[in-house]
């Protein structure tokens, strides 16, 4: 399997724009989260899904994050309007049955100027 | 919520040498313990985890032991190795949660 995968890798935008981070999960994997990391706040989880339905998002900054996972191999991070203090990286992971042994994707790093 | 704390915050070690890392929890339910690797640039990866039911577990040349009375648990890597140069990170989660709650991360560095 080739693991956890994102796209894009490297992303740098604007103040006030619209980032989307895209992740696919490990064929097979029924649990899928979003985090954040940053110097200051170390790794945070934003929200995480089951069998495609988010469960949590309890960890989202803001009205400005939403994700979605359309199907079990595709999920979405989108900032809408996107600001400075976004500015981190932002990792998918996935397991199977629950929040044991998750797989790291590995990341997109994100810059907003 | 589980709340993870992690010492040292920057280790460094002679090449050879062992380095030891300390992860305290605060919830009593708390049955996995999992370790993450961190290498520059790149996701963290798991290294080895334990659930409440053990006290160790070693994997070549790292182990985790886990005191559940006093709520600590701590990773040993011996005969330490430039390659083992990361930052490493504890996690806990009780059974009634699905979310990991990590420590702050441990920079170790190993010295040629």
């Amino acid at each position: 399997d080739a693991g956890v995968i994102q796209s894009p890798r490297h992303e740098v935008t604007e103040m006030g724009q619209e980032v989307t981070l895209r992740c696919k999960p490990i064929s097979g994997h029924d649990y899928l989260f979003w985090y954040r990391q940053t110097m200051m706040r170390g790794l945070e989880l934003l929200i995480y899904f089951n069998n495609n339905v988010p469960i949590d998002d309890s960890g989202m900054p803001e009205d400005r994050f939403s994700a979605k996972m359309p199907n079990a191999s595709f999920s979405t991070l989108k900032i809408q309007p996107s600001e400075p203090r976004d500015s981190a990286v932002y990792f998918c992971a996935s397991s199977y049955g629950g929040a044991g042994e998750q797989y790291f994707g590995p990341g997109t790093r994100l810059t907003v100027t | 919520g589980e709340n993870v704390e992690q010492h040292p915050s920057t280790l460094s070690v002679q090449e050879g040498d062992s380095a030891v890392i300390k992860c305290t929890y605060s919830d009593s339910a708390s049955n996995y313990f999992p370790w993450y690797k961190q290498e520059l640039g790149k996701g963290p990866q798991l290294i080895i985890d334990i659930r409440s039911n053990v006290g160790e577990k070693k994997d070549q040349r790292i182990a985790v032991t886990l005191n559940k009375t006093a709520k600590h648990f701590s990773l040993h890597i011996t005969e330490t190795q430039p390659e083992d140069s990361a930052v490493y990170f504890c996690a806990a989660t009780p059974p009634y949660d699905y979310k990991l709650s990590f420590g702050a991360g441990t920079t170790v560095t190993v010295r040629a």
